[in-house]
């Protein structure tokens, strides 16, 4: 089983939908957890990153966390076609370094 | 304020040739990461530093490769002899801290290093 899993996609949406992303993580001692998006060719950039429970919004943005069922998701408002690209879900267990997922590839259809 | 730098962007060699990857982080920064990013595997950390010191090279995939830090502001990754299953992209990544709260664990990826092995 795979540390942090998501589903490879792609994930499909018309533009102005909202887009959900999800992702599952196998270690209960995990602290904190990351959202990085990366545009074909590009490094990782940040999103946001979430280490309580419940809801965090930034923008069109939103983590959500629930570490007792050990799922995190990503949630984008709005969707545009410049949201297109592959997320990337990471999780640290606070000494360790950050553990990613596979990433899930997000297309927006104009 | 310059981000991670990483060099050379491409790099083609042969089988059995020596690569050096090179990292400068982010000025301030204390924790410096190496990443290997290939399609079938993912993003797959191969080493991270902490104040220059080596402190999980358990993800570097076998003697052929090695890394070293020889001070804050400089990071090399060495592959020798190189395999054409080497190739992919290589990033450096740097943040402030490592323990802490969660928003020290944020990490700045340079632009990555492409490497073909023929």
């Amino acid at each position: 089983q795979k540390e942090v899993e998501q589903n490879s996609g792609p994930l499909s949406v018309p533009e102005g939908a909202i887009a959900s992303l999800n992702c599952t993580y196998s270690d209960r001692g995990s602290q904190s957890f990351f959202w990085y998006r990366q545009y074909s060719g590009k490094s990782p950039e940040l999103i946001m990153f979430i280490y309580s429970n419940g809801d965090k919004e930034d923008g069109r943005f939103t983590a959500q966390l629930n570490k007792a069922s050990q799922y995190v998701s990503l949630l984008i408002r709005d969707s545009q076609p410049s949201d297109s690209a592959t997320y990337l879900c990471a999780v640290s267990t606070g000494r360790r370094a950050l553990t990613f997922g596979s990433g899930t590839r997000l297309q927006v259809q104009p | 304020d310059a981000g991670v730098i990483q060099s050379p962007r491409h790099e083609v060699t042969e089988m059995g040739q020596e690569v050096t990857l090179r990292c400068k982080p982010i000025s301030g920064h204390n924790s410096l990461f190496w990443y290997r990013q290939t399609m079938m595997r993912g993003l797959e950390l191969l080493i991270y530093f902490n104040n220059n010191v080596p402190i999980d090279d358990s993800g570097m995939p076998e003697d052929r490769f090695s890394a070293k830090m020889p001070n804050a502001s400089f990071s090399t990754l060495k592959i020798q002899p190189s395999e054409p299953r080497d190739s992919a992209v290589y990033f450096c990544a740097s943040s402030p801290r490592l323990a802490g709260g969660p928003e020290y664990n944020e990490q700045f990826f340079g632009p990555g290093t492409r490497l073909t092995v023929l």
